[in-house]
């Protein structure tokens, strides 16, 4: 398995400001994925981030409200961006450890409340 | 496209109940099945997966079988806890992707 941490773990912000989640896992993964979590709703991909590429994006979302980082094969972050209530949301953080078995671990969340 | 669909909750049981929480997918290919579990204020956790048909997914008294005749992989438990209530969601990755499709997921609640 594999020991996923976020930061921070919760956060209560401000409209139009910006917020960046750090993701750190315990190992070197090939592929880490950004989700969220909206109030009672299931997960929605929102970019897989791969070390020395750019994030590829799902559909509905784009860099410039949600620019990621992968410096290394352990850390990324999340940045949500010019923020407005309608992004008040758990951001999930997970990794793909186990590549033959397309197994996920997921962080711990970041729960995200926008005023 | 690949999708998941779960019985819609909450789902409220005594204690020691039996546990039946419904999930059927739609997906080309073979896909790998999962159910994953969320705990108050905590991230995903796997529960249980199975990767091909008539697998039998299992862990912590809980049970799921891929049906890929009924493209079913329903979750069951013999007799539930206070400590089992959670949000449980169903997923899929298919065939050499690395993306997973979740259900919308199922709130149980265990009362004493």
């Amino acid at each position: 398995s594999a020991v996923i941490s976020q930061k921070p773990s919760r956060d209560i912000c401000q409209r139009g400001t910006s917020l960046t989640i750090q993701c750190q896992v315990d190992s070197q993964v090939t592929m880490m994925f950004w989700y969220r979590q909206q109030p009672g709703q299931s997960l929605t991909l929102i970019a897989t981030a791969n070390q020395g590429s750019e994030a590829t994006y799902e559909s509905g979302f784009v860099i410039d409200k949600f620019p990621i980082s992968r410096p290394n094969l352990t850390f990324s972050t999340l940045t949500v961006s010019n923020m407005s209530p309608e992004d008040s949301s758990i951001y999930l953080c997970s990794v793909d450890r186990e590549l033959s078995t397309d197994t996920q671990y997921f962080g711990p969340g970041t729960r995200l409340t926008v005023l | 496209g690949n999708s998941v669909t779960q019985m819609e909750g909450p789902v409220t049981l005594s204690e020691e109940a039996f546990l039946t929480i419904n999930c059927t997918y739609t997906a080309t290919g073979y896909p790998s099945l999962f159910w994953y579990v969320q705990y108050p204020g905590e991230g995903l956790q796997l529960l249980l997966k199975a990767t091909k048909a008539d697998d039998k997914g299992s862990n912590k008294g809980f049970e799921a079988t891929y049906r890929k005749e009924t493209t079913s992989f329903h979750l069951e438990k013999g007799s539930v806890q206070v400590s089992d209530s959670a949000v449980y969601f169903c997923a899929l990755t298919n065939t050499g992707g690395f993306k997973t499709i979740f259900g919308a997921g199922t709130r149980l609640f265990v009362k004493a």
